[in-house]
């Protein structure tokens, strides 16, 4: 059953803590994405990897990291540099030189 | 300004509807126009994905770009209570290959 998994669902935060995010596709797919979705404001993109081991900041990466050790799988941490991390998570990936995404199901993060 | 601007609704109408679904958008450089359909508390699933100017139609969905005027729209005919969801564009370059996407339009289908 191809598709992108994330989990957990729901995470909840403490304040000064890092926590990962965990992002895996079995499409074979080269390119993975980390948007952050606030109400109101769409789809904002936090960190994009067209190829293992390589990746790229988006538009709001401070206080986000990321690793791709691997083809299949993108985790994001959300490192207490992050001022205001609550919000809803989502992975995407797609082919290399294609613009299509596919979305995960997303990860809730609530910071208490 | 926001590069891409959606209204963000809600747009209520009744079933059977015909609804339009619009997007503007500042950067002449965008060749790739997208819409995604999500649902409460979903990730966005890809409804259309067009190249440059013109329509495409896929079932109910037909959409439509027009890069002079910076402009796209996705039109849903007979529409159901099943299509309600948040209705989100999205475009990107050449180059860049990730999304910039609109804020989305919450659509409301009454039975």
């Amino acid at each position: 059953d191809g598709g992108i998994t994330q989990s957990p669902k729901y995470l909840f935060r403490k304040e000064g803590q890092n926590v990962t995010l965990s992002c895996e596709q079995n499409l074979n797919h080269d390119a993975m994405y980390w948007y952050r979705q606030d109400p109101g404001q769409g789809l904002r993109l936090i960190y994009y990897s067209h190829i293992v081991n390589d990746f790229q900041k988006g538009d709001i990466a401070e206080g986000y990291s990321v690793s791709r050790e691997k083809k299949e799988s993108f985790p994001l941490t959300v490192t207490s540099a992050q001022k205001n991390p609550t919000a809803f998570y989502l992975c995407a990936s797609g082919l290399a030189g294609d613009n299509e995404q596919f979305f995960g199901p997303g990860t809730r993060l609530t910071v208490l | 300004q926001k590069e891409v601007e959606q209204d963000p609704g809600p747009l209520s109408v009744p079933e059977g509807a015909i609804v339009s679904l619009n997007c503007t958008y500042s950067n002449s450089a965008f060749q790739y126009f997208m819409w995604y359909r999500q649902y409460s508390r979903k990730g966005p699933e890809l409804l259309m994905y067009t190249y440059s100017s013109g329509n495409k139609e896929d079932g109910r969905f037909t959409a439509q770009v027009d890069k002079s005027s910076k402009y796209i729209s996705l039109f849903i005919r007979d529409s159901q209570p099943s299509d309600s969801a948040t209705y989100l564009c999205a475009m990107s370059n050449t180059g860049r290959r990730a999304l910039t996407f609109g804020s989305g339009t919450r659509l409301q289908v009454q039975p």
